[in-house]
């Protein structure tokens, strides 16, 4: 069946470095994939939409420059952390709608999420 | 706005013990709606869904009814087992079809007890 994979799952950076997290669609193609976030114990908070061809749509509050994000091809997207802090540190999850055609966006109700990647940052 | 609201948790049941976790929510327009879970470890995965007025959406021996009348999607499940054991998130899309974005409550963690 239709599967999200991220990479890493985990990492641990210094303070002032970049880390780059890629999320997969494996089996379909996906011309949105979205990023959340999600702290301890808390809910998942949508941090932008990710469109291949396109720039992605941020949500209020989510810096543009902080957390960049490249939709490469059909089947991956990535979200880069620029200079990242130890407020960073967090677990940032992927999905993906199923039933995306070729370059066609379709609206489906299904997404798909990945395993997540756990970013600490010292 | 569009915001979902469930009961806090945890949530401690013994196996075999009824479950219930409230969600409502709060939406402009025609919004489908969702519960996932969350197993220890893993990543999201879709319970079940609905996605107008009254649809019953079931899977696992778990069901939800979405009730326009009292903005709600209430989980249940007659005998909960310990693999059962997992967070439980509510969900909306704000319509049904075309954009995608969900919006989710904040989690209700379940610990079922053999």
């Amino acid at each position: 069946g239709a599967v999200v994979s991220q990479h890493p799952s985990w990492v641990i950076c210094k303070s002032g470095t970049s880390v780059k997290i890629e999320c997969r669609s494996l089996d379909f193609q996906a011309t949105t994939m979205f990023w959340y976030r999600q702290f301890p114990k808390q809910s998942l908070m949508l941090m932008a939409t990710s469109n291949e061809g396109s720039k992605a749509t941020y949500e209020q509050g989510v810096e543009k420059d902080k957390f960049l994000i490249n939709h490469a091809s059909l089947t991956l997207s990535t979200l880069t952390v620029t200079s990242a802090h130890p407020e960073d540190s967090s677990f940032y999850i992927c999905s993906a709608p199923l039933g995306e055609g070729l370059k066609i966006s379709f609206g489906t109700d299904t997404q798909y999420f990945g395993p997540g990647t756990r970013l600490t940052v010292l | 706005g569009n915001s979902v609201t469930q009961m806090e948790g945890p949530v401690t049941l013994s196996e075999e013990a009824f479950l219930t976790i409230n969600c409502t929510y709060t939406a402009t327009g025609y919004p489908s709606l969702f519960w996932y879970v969350q197993y220890p470890g893993e990543g999201l995965q879709l319970l079940l869904k609905a996605t107008k007025a009254d649809d019953k959406g079931s899977n696992k021996g778990f069901e939800a009814t979405y009730r326009k009348e009292t903005t709600s999607f209430h989980l249940e499940k007659g005998s909960v087992q310990v693999s059962d054991s997992a967070v439980y998130f509510c969900a909306l899309t704000p319509f049904s079809g075309g954009y995608n974005k969900l919006i989710f409550g904040a989690g209700t963690r379940l610990a079922v007890h053999p």
